[in-house]
C-alpha cells in the first residue's frame, strides 16, 4: 500500500507571512494523483489543491501553490499571505491512477495563524 | 457542483441500540461511495467503500456486521453502526466519486456520533 507521511503534526505562521506544508509519499506507480485537504474546525474537508503527476507544471490556486517533485516523492504546500481563516488540519493525501479509488491520507498538520 | 450532504450532523444513542448515517449525492450521480472514520486529532481511516448495487468492500480491521453499509442508489449510501458501544464515538465522513472529475472524491460535512 502506499503511504504518505507528514513530519510536521504542527506548524504555526505571522498574519500575512508565508509557510510550507511538507508531505512526502511512497509509491512505485507512474500515475497517480495529489491533494491536499484542509479541515477546519467544523471538520468539512475542503479541497485546497491538485496535482496529476503527469504534468510537470506545479499546480497554484490563488495563495495556495504545490512544489511537486516526483523524483524525490515530494509534495510540499505554501500558502503565500497567511490569514486567519487559513488555520485548520491539512491533509496530504495520495490516489492511484491505476488501481481502485481509494485515498491514502498522510497523519495531518495543523497549522495556527498569529495575528 | 459536486454536494454530498450527511444526516444526522450529530446523533447521540444509548449503548447496544442502531444508528444509521445517510451520505446523499445532491447533484452528481456517485457510483462509488466511501466511509471514513476519524478519532480527535487524526487522520481519516478509510471503513468500507461501497458501489451502487454490489457489497461494500471493508477494509482489514473493520467489523462488517457491525458497520452495515448499503449503496442502493446513485445518489444515497447508508451507514448503519449496529450494537453500539461507546468506542464506536467517532466522526464518520463519507465521500463519493462520480463528479466532473472522475478521479477526485468530494467529502460530506462529516456525523458526530456519541454512545453513551
Amino acid at each position: 500500500a502506499q503511504t504518505v507521511t507528514q513530519s510536521q503534526p504542527e506548524m504555526s505562521v505571522q498574519e500575512a507571512e508565508t509557510v510550507t506544508l511538507s508531505c512526502t509519499y511512497d509509491t512505485s506507480e507512474s500515475d497517480y494523483y495529489l491533494f491536499w485537504y484542509k479541515q477546519p474546525p467544523s471538520r468539512q474537508m475542503i479541497l485546497v489543491i491538485r496535482q496529476e503527476a503527469y504534468k510537470q507544471q506545479n499546480a497554484t490556486e490563488n495563495r495556495f501553490s504545490v512544489n511537486f517533485q516526483k523524483a524525490a516523492k515530494s509534495f510540499s504546500l505554501k500558502i503565500s499571505d497567511s490569514q486567519l481563516g487559513d488555520a485548520a488540519m491539512y491533509f496530504c493525501a495520495y490516489r492511484s491512477g491505476n488501481t481502485g479509488n481509494q485515498f491514502y491520507f498522510g497523519t495531518g498538520t495543523s497549522l495556527t495563524v498569529i495575528p | 457542483g459536486a454536494v454530498v450532504s450527511q444526516h444526522p450532523s450529530w446523533v447521540i444513542c444509548k449503548s447496544g441500540t442502531s444508528v444509521k448515517i445517510e451520505c446523499r449525492s445532491l447533484d452528481f450521480q456517485a457510483t462509488t461511495m466511501f466511509w471514513y472514520r476519524q478519532f480527535p486529532k487524526q487522520s481519516l481511516m478509510l471503513m468500507a467503500t461501497s458501489n451502487e448495487g454490489s457489497k461494500a468492500t471493508y477494509e482489514q480491521g473493520v467489523e462488517k456486521d457491525k458497520f452495515l453499509i448499503n449503496h442502493a442508489s446513485l445518489t444515497l449510501s447508508t451507514l448503519t453502526v449496529t450494537s453500539a458501544h461507546p468506542e464506536d464515538s467517532s466522526f464518520y465522513i463519507c465521500s463519493a466519486r462520480g463528479g466532473t472529475i472522475p478521479y477526485e472524491q468530494y467529502f460530506g460535512p462529516g456525523t458526530r456520533l456519541t454512545v453513551t
